[in-house]
């Protein structure tokens, strides 16, 4: 079976700094990755999505980056958090038949 | 572009009451639509779907009918319990390449016994 993997599960980082989330798949081959990203108090919103390694479309701009190094991993980066990038980041994948199966998540605190 | 739009909460209710949030989308041709449930620190399920006009997905006592007149996919709950208590969102699909998903802004149920 198909098995998400976010890390880390939460953090805190001070405004400025650098940001690493990792997500990682297992259970399938060349999935359909996304990133999403869960306000306090507001829906989801889709950060970007890839479709193979290298591979990154997004769909809002913003700071933040992602990357596609390996077939089952996708990271979201930013070079200088600011404070309105707080959140629940969400990685998920296709699973077919337009469903998409969401990992864990990664919660983010920048103070 | 496309949209979606849920009835905010929090929706509060008692254990066995009748449950229903609304969600109204707009979307050109037609979307598959999808119910995702949150519950309280853990990441987004699937609840239940519908990829066609007259459809109704359901699972675990809930269901949703596609409308497309109404452009709607009210969620429904007959009675509802404490294990209920979630946020729920409403998506939708465009089936493009990608099969992204364009959420709600999310309706926080409160269940109490």
């Amino acid at each position: 079976s198909q098995t998400i993997h976010q890390w880390p599960a939460t953090l805190v980082q001070p405004v400025g700094s650098p940001l690493s989330l990792e997500c990682t798949v297992e259970g399938t081959s060349n999935p359909n990755l996304y990133w999403y990203r869960q306000a306090a108090g507001r829906g989801l919103q889709l950060l970007f999505y890839s479709v193979g390694i290298g591979q990154i479309s997004s769909e809002v701009p913003q700071n933040l980056s992602a990357s596609r190094p390996q077939d089952r991993q996708f990271i979201l980066s930013s070079k200088k958090l600011l404070l309105s990038d707080s959140g629940f980041y969400l990685c998920a994948l296709d699973r077919g038949a337009d469903t998409q199966y969401f990992g864990p998540g990664t919660r983010l605190t920048v103070l | 572009g496309d949209s979606v739009t849920q009835m905010e909460g929090p929706v509060t209710l008692s254990e066995e009451a009748f449950l229903t949030i609304n969600c109204t989308y707009t979307a050109t041709g037609y979307p598959s639509l999808f119910w995702y449930v949150q519950y309280p620190g853990e990441g987004l399920q699937l609840l239940l779907k519908a990829t066609k006009a007259d459809d109704k997905g359901s699972n675990k006592g809930f269901e949703a009918t596609y409308r497309k007149e109404t452009t709607s996919f009210h969620l429904e709950k007959g009675s509802v319990q404490v294990s209920d208590s979630a946020v729920y969102f409403c998506a939708l699909s465009k089936n493009n390449a990608g099969n992204m998903l364009t959420f709600g802004g999310g309706t926080r149920l409160m269940v109490k016994p």
